[in-house]
């Protein structure tokens, strides 16, 4: 069974970098077939996709977020990562890690709660 | 403002039958597979449909899913107070090159 876990500071000040990591245990993150994403949720709103990458490293953006976003592979740990730079408080959401296999998402990580405030 | 439009809150009795829509376009539905999140804010997301009518393991025959051109639907039967939650469409966009989330619909079980 696939699991995947985040984890990375619950308070950033706005205009630093937010930085996540997504561990994957019970498979490979080194697979074909799965696109490794973040996704998060802003409370009071819905659900934004935020970017993924696949094992051979390249990278989809949300166009809103492209300019401050960057996603990247550990394959010695399994692990991914998302950098989201110049946060404000509009970045405070609850952030998950997902595995896309055929353009759904079956496993999630429980999220994180990132809030951003001085 | 997202690509894939949901209805911001649909509502039914115990028992009763909902659908919740998903109206996109040819970039993204009319071309691409549609699939259903369950959320309850504060934890992960869970799948319900992917492949326009496809169930995973696990998820009970009351939700069904259907896709028709630019849309797609999804479909609750039996309504219990426990399907309370945000339910979202979400399919690729080829215009965008990238995934889209519907606004989301809040279902309320009265």
């Amino acid at each position: 069974q696939v699991q995947l876990q985040e984890s990375g500071p619950g308070l950033v000040r706005p205009s630093q970098t937010l930085s996540l990591t997504c561990t994957v245990s019970g498979g490979s993150i080194n697979s074909d077939g799965y696109y490794w994403s973040w996704i998060r949720h802003v409370p009071g709103k819905g659900l934004e996709w935020l970017g993924y990458i696949y094992y051979t490293g390249r990278t989809y953006y949300s166009p809103s977020l492209k300019s401050r976003l960057f996603i990247s592979l550990d394959t010695s740990k399994n692990q991914f990562s998302l950098k989201l730079t110049s946060v404000t408080a509009a970045d405070t959401a609850f952030y998950y890690c997902a595995r896309d296999q055929d353009g759904h998402y079956r496993y999630w990580g429980q999220g994180t709660l990132v809030t951003v405030s001085s | 403002q997202s690509v894939l439009t949901q209805p911001p809150s649909v509502s039914a009795a115990p028992g009763q039958r909902v659908t919740i829509s998903c109206s996109g376009s040819s970039s993204n539905i009319g071309n691409y597979d549609v699939s259903w999140y369950r959320h309850l804010p504060g934890t992960a997301p869970k799948l319900l449909i992917y492949d326009n009518n496809r169930r995973p393991s696990g998820i009970p025959d009351r939700f069904s899913g259907s896709k028709s051109g630019t849309s797609a639907t999804l479909e609750i039967t039996g309504l219990q107070t426990g399907d309370e939650a945000d339910y979202y469409c979400e399919s690729w966009d080829n215009s965008l090159s990238a995934a889209m989330f519907g606004g989301g619909t809040k279902l309320t079980v009265l």
